[in-house]
């Protein structure tokens, strides 16, 4: 069955410290993976999603296919990347895609 | 920013009652897709329209339906509410059926 797993509800962190929030998933075949982030009384958003490799607001995210996991990462946390994060998994249907989300971690970054 | 609105924000329905929520998005972006974000989870995939077709479910009843109009808004419906449907209800939208998914503010909706 495809699954996404954060093992994290809560992760808190001080401010300039590095963060890593966990996310691990099942899926048979090549996974497309996204994080999204929802920040206080905002809409879901797209943070990244691995194909494209980019880094958005310093986070970066390596695909770990031995390891099925997508982790992200910052080196130092802002108080301002205090927000909800979940990660997803795109499942290719015969046609069109669907999300399968984790149950999100709360990052709390405190100065 | 990609202009994806719901409406109602909020709602309060009672049980066995029928609800419709809806959707809109700029032109252009022919895939909708909804999804139940019940509290402390993740959102869960319901179905996803692709030029006005269902093009794909998720593990959902069909008292679960929704359309898809010309101009690209859709629509969520739920008949026979039950007390688990209390939920929020987002809309995505994308420019094509395999591309990034853009999510909507969504619908809180309370049954009783």
């Amino acid at each position: 069955a495809q699954r996404v797993t954060q093992p994290e509800k809560l992760l808190s962190v001080f401010k300039g410290a590095p963060v890593e929030l966990k996310c691990n998933y099942s899926y048979s075949g090549s996974p497309e993976l996204f994080w999204y982030v929802q920040y206080s009384r905002q809409r879901l958003q797209l943070l990244l999603r691995h194909i494209s490799r980019e880094s958005i607001k310093g986070f970066t995210a390596d695909l770990n296919k031995g390891e099925t996991s997508f982790h992200l990462k910052k080196p130092f946390a802002q108080e301002e990347d205090s927000a909800m994060y979940y990660c997803a998994l795109s499942r290719n249907q015969q046609a069109g895609t669907a999300l399968i989300f984790g149950k999100g971690t709360t990052l709390s970054v405190s100065s | 920013e990609t202009g994806v609105t719901q409406s109602p924000t909020h709602l309060i329905k009672t049980r066995g009652q029928q609800v419709t929520l809806r959707c809109s998005s700029q032109s252009g972006h022919n895939t909708v897709s909804w999804y139940q974000q019940a509290l402390g989870q993740g959102p869960q995939f319901i179905f996803q329209y692709y030029r006005e077709e269902e093009n794909g479910r998720g593990n959902f009843p069909p008292r679960f339906s929704g359309l898809q109009f010309p101009n690209y808004s859709s629509e969520l419906n739920v008949n026979a509410l039950e007390l688990d449907d209390s939920a929020l209800y987002l809309c995505a939208i994308s420019r094509d059926s395999l591309e990034t998914q853009y999510f909507g503010p969504g619908t809180r909706l309370l049954v009783l």
